[in-house]
């Protein structure tokens, strides 16, 4: 059974700085990994997704990179800004099909 | 949002009683999951489907059913809802098989009194 674990759990910066939020699974045998943002009460938004044969992905001010032998993600976001402030949710998509999500990072970014 | 629609998106409903949630998608899309989120669980996998009646257990399945009929449609059923069952229900869709997207959907949040 994938295990998925995001460290740390909660998150607490200044405007500004740059953000990094891990995550690490058990099972290798991945077809690819995905990072999603949930704000308060909504739903889950697609951040970026890393194939299994890919070593980063990037999309503006945001940068995950994949270490699939060691079962390892990280998202980085640079410049942070209040609107930042959210729930990070790592997800694994093991080859049958499954997807299985990580508890998630709180992210708060003061002013 | 991957043309997702969740329905309906409250429900307050008396123990025992069946409920059925409905997920509907617009893009003929092959796989189709429902999740529930609650507070110090996070997301867990209920049931999933790969295609038109072909459906598989998630870690979380017991007291639950589900019906895929037709590409665009899949359903969840509480057999006989308990308040163990209050949660926030997520359906969501995968656009292919291996290096492709998941999207979800906006959620459906059930309370069983």
């Amino acid at each position: 059974k994938q295990e998925v674990t995001q460290i740390p759990a909660a998150l607490s910066v200044p405007e500004g700085e740059n953000l990094v939020l891990n995550c690490s699974f058990t099972d290798s045998a991945i077809y690819n990994l995905q990072w999603f943002r949930q704000d308060p009460g909504k739903g889950l938004t697609s951040l970026l997704l890393i194939q299994s044969s890919q070593r980063e992905q990037t999309s503006g001010r945001l940068n995950a990179s994949l270490d699939k032998s060691s079962g390892r993600s990280t998202l980085y976001i640079a410049a942070s800004q209040p609107g930042d402030s959210a729930t990070y949710l790592c997800a694994v998509c093991s080859n049958d099909y499954k997807l299985s999500f990580g508890a998630g990072t709180t992210v708060t970014v003061r002013a | 949002d991957a043309g997702i629609t969740q329905s309906p998106r409250h429900k307050v409903t008396e123990t025992g009683t069946p409920v059925t949630l409905r997920c509907h998608q617009t893009e003929n899309h092959r796989y189709m999951y429902w999740y529930r989120q609650d507070p110090g669980h996070g997301l867990r996998l209920i049931h999933y489907s790969y295609g038109v009646k072909d459906t598989d257990k998630g870690e979380v399945s017991d007291g639950y059913s589900v019906s895929r009929s037709k590409t665009e449609d899949f359903l969840l059923t509480l057999e006989s809802a308990t308040s163990s069952q209050t949660s926030v229900y997520f359906c969501a869709i995968r656009t292919g098989t291996t290096n492709t997207e998941a999207f979800f959907g906006q959620g459906t949040r059930l309370t069983v009194v």
